[in-house]
């Protein structure tokens, strides 16, 4: 199994411009979540998924946006990129509900200019 | 979700026991406690979780006081490798968040 894999490693946007951050994994998961974490802090989450075709919003999910077209795929899209969005994203997936581990993928570091 | 209240620094000498408080007194019954490590960049990686009995696996283990308020995550014999920030998650059980506070750094010393 490969995971949870994210792509791509580094972005570099300038302002205004859109992208997508592209998360899959490879577990059968029900459960997918995207973190930022800014320097020094904490993860927070931004948005997450409960399965195909359900999401939900997080801590900080303005901004952003989601979908879930596929158990294995849960991209996430900036809009319109601000510096504030300057961060590391984080995707995550777990098998449910239940008590079970979260296991993330291993980020992708964006800088907006 | 129950918040939590760990020590924001911690130092270790290798070879000895690491010994990581986390504090959760709003606790309620059915929320477990995770713990997991962030080493430099890199992604979250799980260490353990319990409810109400002590847990023990390959990494670590993990104490719960009888009125479940408090935990600490036991490195037995830590090494230069376990340096990383430690996180202590309250999580219920059915509910789907993971909320993350800023953790533990944990720096071990040769």
């Amino acid at each position: 199994n490969a995971g949870v894999t994210q792509t791509p490693k580094f972005q570099v946007l300038k302002t205004g411009q859109s992208m997508t951050l592209q998360c899959a994994q490879d577990m059968n998961h029900e459960y997918m979540s995207w973190y930022r974490q800014d320097p020094g802090m904490g993860l927070r989450l931004i948005h997450y998924s409960v399965g195909a075709g359900i999401t939900d919003q997080g801590e900080v999910p303005n901004g952003y946006n989601v979908s879930r077209s596929t158990t294995e795929d849960f991209p996430l899209r900036l809009l319109s990129a601000a510096p504030s969005q300057t961060s590391v994203y984080f995707c995550a997936s777990r098998e449910g509900k239940g008590p079970y581990e979260q296991y993330f993928g291993p980020g992708t570091r964006l800088t907006v200019t | 979700d129950a918040k939590t209240t760990q020590p924001t620094s911690m130092d270790c000498a290798e070879g000895r026991a690491a010994n990581l408080p986390c504090n959760h007194s709003t606790i309620s019954g059915n929320e477990y406690v995770y713990w997991y490590r962030q080493i430099h960049s890199q992604g979250p990686q799980y260490i353990i979780h319990g409810l109400k009995n002590n847990e023990t696996n390959e990494m670590a283990s993990l104490i719960i006081t009888e009125d479940r308020k408090s935990s600490t995550l036991i490195l037995p014999h830590a090494t230069l490798r376990d340096t990383a920030v430690y996180y202590c998650i309250v999580r219920t059980s059915g509910t789907y968040k993971y909320i993350f506070g800023t953790g533990t750094r944990l720096k071990v010393l040769a």
